[in-house]
Formats: structure tokens, C-alpha cells, sequence
């Protein structure tokens, strides 16, 4: 499996409170993205990184930050959580975008009450 | 705006049987497709990726085949067990300047012992 750590695995936490989350890889892959994960939508991208502090906005990035100031670590953070952002938040990694797989990791599962 | 979909939404088979899972898109312009497995509670894990030049991909099992011109993709699953028995997405990525993967919502398959 490849080498993707995802943390917290769970939380907890209350409606405008900071929170982050942090996804480590040690495979030295370049890309890395988040993703939410929620019945009846699937998987939305919500922030990428396409190298160290290179990052663009997915498809609901509203409401979440990112930051990758090494290689290894991609950081999603959420500023003021919502209850909308209760979801299962995913990362994953690829060595390209033409021609090699995204890998997952296991997520983190996040409830905001 | 590229879409995937996948029918149906759920399968049930019985053990032993050979079945297909099918994946749609509305755009043949793509760098390639990716087939998935999600267990419950758990990330994806990557089955078989088809670059756009490939007709068809194999491991063990499972075969993938892509008729880009027709926007369809199935994945094939020969003597199904019921380890089988999982949540499978395709995903394809679209050959323009984007770097995003789209994602199909899933077929959710139930192997009968």
C-alpha cells in the first residue's frame, strides 16, 4: 500500500472552531489532494497541491485553506467549521497526472455538532 | 463538463458468478480511466488504471476495458467471492489543462454466499 498517513482519524469538534487536518505521504510523490466524501455527492475534490506552496482550488473549496510547505505534508485546514463540513475527508496522492494512479488514504471521519 | 455515472447504484450476485460493472462518461477527451474498491469505512484502493491509448487492462480477476469513443468503461469480475463484496468507482481524468480527476458515485456489489 502506498505510504499515505492520515490525522486525525476521527474528531470531534463544535460549529466555529478551527480545525486540521494533516495528511503525510513518504512516497515523495508531487500531487496530493483533498477530497470530501458524502452519500448521494461522492467524492469531491476540495483543494490540490501540484508541488511544495503550488495549490489550487477544487470543486467546493469554499470555507477550507490548504498549505503544503514540505513535500511529505499537505495540510487541510478548516477556518470557522460549519455543520455542513461533517463529512469523511480524504487525501491522495499521484507521482504524475497523465499516466500514474491516485492513491487514498484511509480518512478521516469528521463530525462538527 | 465532464460526467460519470455509474449503473446501477447496487448489485447483488450470487457466489461464483461472472459479472460486469459499468461506467459512463460524456466526454472521450481523457488522459485515462481508474477503476476503485471501497470497503466500508475505509479509503480506495486503486484495481486497474487504462491510459487513453489502452483498450483494456487486467489483473488477476478483474478486467477493464475502455471504448473511449463511445464515453464507456466496464469492469469485469470473473468467479465473484464474496471478498468481492465492496463499493467499486471509476474515475476518469480529463486530458485538458485541469489536473482534477472526476469521479462516478459508485455501484455497491453484494456477493451472495
Amino acid at each position: 500500500d502506498a505510504g499515505i498517513t492520515q490525522s486525525p482519524r476521527h474528531k470531534v469538534t463544535e460549529t466555529g472552531t478551527p480545525v486540521t487536518l494533516r495528511c503525510h505521504q513518504t512516497e515523495n510523490h508531487r500531487y496530493m489532494y483533498w477530497y470530501r466524501q458524502d452519500p448521494g455527492h461522492g467524492l469531491r475534490l476540495i483543494h490540490y497541491s501540484y508541488g511544495v506552496k503550488d495549490t489550487d482550488k477544487g470543486e467546493v473549496s469554499d470555507g477550507y485553506s490548504v498549505s503544503r510547505s514540505k513535500t511529505e505534508d499537505f495540510l487541510l485546514t478548516l477556518e470557522s467549521a460549519t455543520s455542513s463540513q461533517t463529512s469523511v475527508y480524504f487525501c491522495a496522492i499521484s507521482e504524475s497526472i497523465v499516466n500514474q494512479p491516485q492513491h487514498f488514504g484511509d480518512g478521516t471521519r469528521l463530525s462538527i455538532l | 463538463k465532464q460526467e460519470v455515472t455509474q449503473i446501477p447504484a447496487a448489485l447483488s450476485v450470487p457466489e461464483g458468478e461472472n459479472l460486469v460493472l459499468n461506467c459512463s462518461f460524456t466526454d472521450s477527451a481523457i488522459y485515462n480511466l481508474q477503476w476503485f474498491r471501497q470497503d466500508p469505512g475505509k479509503g480506495l484502493t486503486s484495481l486497474l488504471l487504462i491510459q487513453s491509448s489502452q483498450r483494456e487492462q487486467t489483473s488477476g480477476r478483474l478486467n477493464a476495458s475502455l471504448d473511449k469513443s463511445s464515453g464507456r468503461s466496464t469492469l469485469y469480475i470473473a468467479a465473484s467471492q464474496p471478498g468481492d463484496s465492496a463499493t467499486y468507482l471509476c474515475a476518469v481524468r480529463p486530458s485538458n489543462r485541469d489536473d482534477k480527476i472526476i469521479f462516478g458515485k459508485g455501484t455497491r456489489l453484494h456477493i451472495l454466499p
